[in-house]
């Protein structure tokens, strides 16, 4: 079974608008961590946003938030005010407990697209 | 300065050819990875190593083998290269923290196989 999933291949935004990455999760560990990245068309991978299974608060960063549900096992990215830099794959990716000594698995990704 | 670097950063071979792909870190950390993302497959792990006497298989190591030569330093390599091992292939490191320990990726290196 696959442990993150993003069912949005592609998504197309206004510029200026909100847009909401799905991302669910599984995992059996209490203790893990989600993360999502962005990967422009350079393809380098950079660090948007990390939510702990135990935080409280849904984690922001700058135009970035993260939707976390955790009974439904969600972790959705909220872009406010896309920006046409904002054009990208965006990847979720979970690392489980076992005192941090896992890999990230990382989801197949959504493209998302900035029209202006 | 980048603080995980790859090389070559693409290469281009053919099949059979054996092929090494190096990545060296400058952030101290242990941890360090090898990931191949494919369009629409998202980035599968394929080896890791915790510390320079621990290796790893991932979910896709067939084909691939690598080295810890240092602590710094981690090579990723196709015994006999096939086309369908063309991809983007990252190194990535990580510290010890626990969950809330990220990924710092290096650049990738594009990999076409003929």
């Amino acid at each position: 079974a696959q442990k993150i999933t993003q069912t949005q291949p592609g998504m197309f935004v206004q510029e200026k608008e909100a847009v909401t990455l799905d991302c669910t999760y599984d995992t059996s560990d209490q203790s893990y961590g989600l993360f999502w990245y962005k990967q422009p068309s350079s393809g380098e991978m950079i660090f948007l946003i990390y939510q702990g299974s135990y935080d409280e608060q849904n984690a922001t960063e700058g135009r970035y938030s993260l939707n976390f549900q955790k009974a439904r096992k969600s972790a959705n990215l909220v872009i406010s005010a896309s920006q046409l830099g904002d054009s990208a794959m965006y990847f979720c990716a979970m690392r489980e407990g076992g005192g941090g000594n896992t890999p990230l698995v990382f989801g197949k990704g959504t493209r998302l697209s900035v029209i202006a | 300065d980048a603080d995980v670097t790859q090389t070559p950063r693409n290469r281009i071979t053919k099949t059979g050819k054996r092929i090494m792909l190096e990545c060296s870190q400058t952030k101290g950390h242990d941890r360090m990875y090898w990931y191949r993302q494919d369009p629409g497959l998202g980035l599968r792990l394929i080896y890791y190593s915790f510390d320079v006497k621990d290796i790893n298989k991932g979910e896709i190591s067939d084909g691939y083998s690598v080295s810890r030569q240092a602590q710094a330093k981690f090579s990723l390599s196709l015994e006999s290269a096939i086309p369908n091992q063309t991809a983007l292939y990252f190194c990535a490191t990580s510290d010890s923290i626990g969950v809330t320990s990220r990924h710092f990726f290096g650049p990738g290196t594009r990999l076409t196989v003929l």
